[in-house]
């Protein structure tokens, strides 16, 4: 069974980092594409980042391009996301999921971007 | 960026109605285009992808359909368990968008 646990999220000021993690099983973690995307409360989904499966291509949202990295451990069978310079525009829940049209979702994270 | 409009926003339909969702790209996405459920506090679920495959474990009275730019999912025949947030995906180039959602309730 594939599950996708994701922890590190709460609540941070303006400005500082956070760094998420996803712990993935059930699959083999290396032939596979992670993504992460966010849900502000009570508003749609938003696409984050994506990662290739070997890690040598990433792909970025424009609005965080430059702050948020992307990144993953394929022997840990773990997705990370690297927050800097946060904003309150940064307040979601955050989900990874995995394969070519985000077949499997994890239960998400919540970040809290405020003074 | 490619745009995803989603229509309706929200719908109410009957126990074995058969209701229509639509999302229409601002370009072509050569089919690449996912269908998700969402119920409340729960994480998105994979109902439809590659426009009219239907994911694994997804019954089989959800069906999508459509082409380049105009893409729909049907339930045919509503179930209560049916309620919740469905929004539409276009995987066919960075950044990935979606759709704003239609929150489906039961009449």
């Amino acid at each position: 069974e594939v599950q996708l646990v994701e922890s590190g999220g709460g609540l941070v000021q303006p400005g500082r980092s956070l760094k998420l993690s996803c712990a993935a099983s059930g699959f083999t973690f290396s032939n596979y594409g992670m993504h992460w995307i966010r849900q502000a409360p009570t508003k749609g989904l938003e696409w984050v980042a994506s990662i290739s499966p070997s890690g040598g291509s990433t792909y970025y949202r424009d609005s965080v391009k430059g702050r948020f990295t992307i990144s993953r451990d394929n022997a840990k069978s773990t997705l990370y996301l690297q927050m800097d310079s946060l904003r309150s525009e940064d307040t979601a829940t955050y989900y990874c999921a995995t394969g070519a049209y985000f077949d499997y979702w994890g239960q998400g994270v919540m970040v809290t971007v405020s003074s | 960026d490619i745009q995803m409009t989603q229509s309706p926003a929200s719908l109410s339909a009957s126990l074995g109605e058969t209701i229509s969702i639509e999302c229409r790209a601002s370009e072509d996405i050569y089919s690449n285009l996912a269908w998700y459920q969402q119920k409340s506090g729960k994480s998105p679920q994979l109902l439809i992808y590659a426009a009219n495959r239907l994911q694994d474990g997804v019954p089989s009275r959800f069906s999508g359909s459509g082409s380049g730019t105009q893409y729909s999912l049907k339930i045919s025949g509503m179930q209560p368990e049916d309620e919740g947030d469905y929004f539409c995906l276009q995987g066919s180039k960075f950044p990935y968008t979606f759709g704003a959602g239609t929150k489906l309730e039961l009449k």
